[in-house]
C-alpha cells in the first residue's frame, strides 16, 4: 500500500460544483500539505497542518477549504469549482523539519 | 515573488554525461534544500537534501553543491543515465517546502 493516497485520481467536474479531493496516510506523521502543481509554475502550497488542531493557509487559498479529520486524514475542498482550478493536485506528509516530503500520486482535476 | 527560482526549464544531455539543475533562491532563512524527482502521472519523490550548514552532500551518482554567498545550489547527476529523465524540482525547507518551477531533463542514449 502507498504512504500517500490520495482519491479521486482523476476528476472532471462543473463549473460551480462543489468537490472534495481525499488524502489519507500511514507515515504517523503529524504534518500534512496540499500542493497544486500548474505548468511552469512548480508546485505551490495551497493549506497545511502541523497537527490535528492546527490549520494554516498557504500561499494560493483562496477558493480552498481543508479539514483534517484525523491524523492520518486531510482533505481538500473546492466549494464552487472554476476553470483555473484545472490542475495536478498533491497531498503530501512530513516528519521533523529537513525530513523531506512524502507525496502521494496526485488528483488530475478539470474543470469545465 | 518567487523565492526559489529554476531558470532553466528545460536541460538535454547525452547518457553518460554530467547533468547540473540550477537553482536559486532568495530568503537566506532557508534551512534546508532538497531536490525532488517527478515522473508523469506519479507523484513527486525526494532525491537528495542539504542542510544550510553544509556546501556539499553526495548520494551515489547524485551530488549537490551549496553556495550560500550566492544563494545557489545545484545537483550533478553523473553519469546522466535515460532513466533519469524525469522534472526535478529544488525546493527550500523554512517550516514548510517552498518549490521551484522545475526543470526537465532529458537524457538521450
Amino acid at each position: 500500500d502507498a504512504d500517500v493516497t490520495q482519491t479521486p485520481r482523476n476528476r472532471i467536474t462543473k463549473t460551480g460544483k462543489r468537490i472534495m479531493l481525499e488524502c489519507s496516510q500511514t507515515k504517523g506523521h503529524d504534518r500534512m500539505y496540499w500542493y497544486r502543481q500548474d505548468p511552469g509554475l512548480g508546485l505551490r502550497l495551497i493549506y497545511y497542518s502541523f497537527d490535528v488542531k492546527d490549520i494554516n493557509k498557504g500561499e494560493i487559498s483562496d477558493g480552498y477549504s481543508v479539514s483534517r479529520q484525523a491524523q492520518a486524514k486531510f482533505s481538500l475542498s473546492l466549494e464552487s469549482a472554476i476553470p483555473n482550478q484545472t490542475a495536478l493536485y498533491f497531498c503530501a506528509t512530513s516528519g521533523f523539519e529537513g525530513s523531506g516530503y512524502t507525496f502521494g500520486s496526485g488528483t488530475r482535476l478539470t474543470v469545465v | 515573488d518567487q523565492q526559489v527560482k529554476q531558470n532553466s526549464p528545460s536541460l538535454s544531455v547525452q547518457e553518460g554525461r554530467i547533468s547540473i539543475l540550477n537553482c536559486d533562491y532568495t530568503n537566506s532563512m532557508f534551512d534546508y534544500f532538497l531536490w525532488y524527482k517527478k515522473y508523469p502521472a506519479e507523484g513527486p519523490t525526494f532525491l537528495i537534501s542539504i542542510s544550510s550548514i553544509k556546501d556539499k552532500n553526495e548520494d551515489g551518482r547524485f551530488t549537490v553543491f551549496l553556495n550560500k554567498s550566492a544563494k545557489h545550489l545545484s545537483l550533478h547527476i553523473v553519469p546522466s543515465q535515460p532513466g533519469d529523465s524525469a522534472v526535478y524540482f529544488c525546493a527550500a525547507d523554512g517550516n514548510k517546502l517552498v518549490f521551484g518551477a522545475g526543470t526537465i531533463l532529458r537524457v538521450k542514449s
